[in-house]
């Protein structure tokens, strides 16, 4: 089945220092990616869609000058966090969307997450 | 835009039980119905989904139903085992595949032994 890998799973960072996570399709190719953010026994809420070779675009809310995405492949997505401060200490989960069979819709595949913890 | 509700948001049964989650959504144009089970520490893993043209779907202790005229559909969990506890998500996607999945709020199970 589809895999999407997702790196680190946990990181620790200072304040004001920047953390970038990967979001890698493993055996299919991803034009568009997904980013959320989970808090504490709350949903997913989505922050950003990537899409390949163009701008992300963001949901509203998300600074996008905060929530930097890259999605230079069809195979990576990244997101880093900017100037991180402990309020961005959170969930962030990526997924991607395998390629439709006979154009339905199907699921998103998703990584495993990332605990960014900002200190 | 679609709105999805999901009951109850804690269940705890015991094993050998049934548990059942409800979710409704308000866009009638919704076609596809997923459920997610979320480990701790983990992202959310598929575990059945249905599509609007049929009404239910089996996978051994797993069966998702799906009412399109009252817009609600659940998740039916038989002969529970204790790795059966994890957060479970309902989720609704309108019938453009560009659109996103709107997810439910989660259901904590907790399967006691």
């Amino acid at each position: 089945g589809a895999v999407v890998s997702q790196h680190p799973s946990r990181v620790i960072c200072k304040s004001g220092t920047s953390v970038k996570i990967e979001c890698r399709s493993l055996d299919f190719q991803a034009t568009t990616m997904f980013w959320y953010r989970q808090f504490p026994k709350q949903s997913l809420m989505l922050m950003a869609t990537s899409n390949e070779g163009s701008k992300a675009t963001y949901e509203q809310g998300v600074e996008k000058d905060k929530f930097l995405i890259n999605h230079a492949s069809l195979t990576l997505s990244t997101l880093t966090v900017t100037s991180a401060h402990p309020e961005d200490s959170s969930f962030y989960i990526c997924s991607a969307r395998p390629p439709t069979i006979r154009g339905l819709v199907g699921g998103y595949t998703f990584g495993s997450g990332t605990r960014l913890t900002v200190v | 835009g679609e709105n999805v509700e999901q009951h109850p948001s804690t269940l705890s049964v015991q094993e050998g039980d049934s548990a059942v989650i409800k979710c409704t959504y308000s866009d009638s144009a919704s076609n596809y119905f997923p459920w997610y089970k979320q480990e701790l520490g983990k992202g959310p893993q598929l575990i059945i989904d249905i599509r609007s043209n049929v009404g239910e779907k089996k996978d051994q202790r797993i069966a998702v139903t799906l009412n399109k005229t009252a817009k609600h559909f659940s998740l039916h969990i038989t002969e529970t085992q204790p790795e059966d506890s994890a957060v479970y998500f309902c989720a609704a996607t309108p019938r453009n595949y560009g659109q996103n999945f709107v997810f439910g709020p989660g259901t904590r199970l907790s399967v006691l032994p």
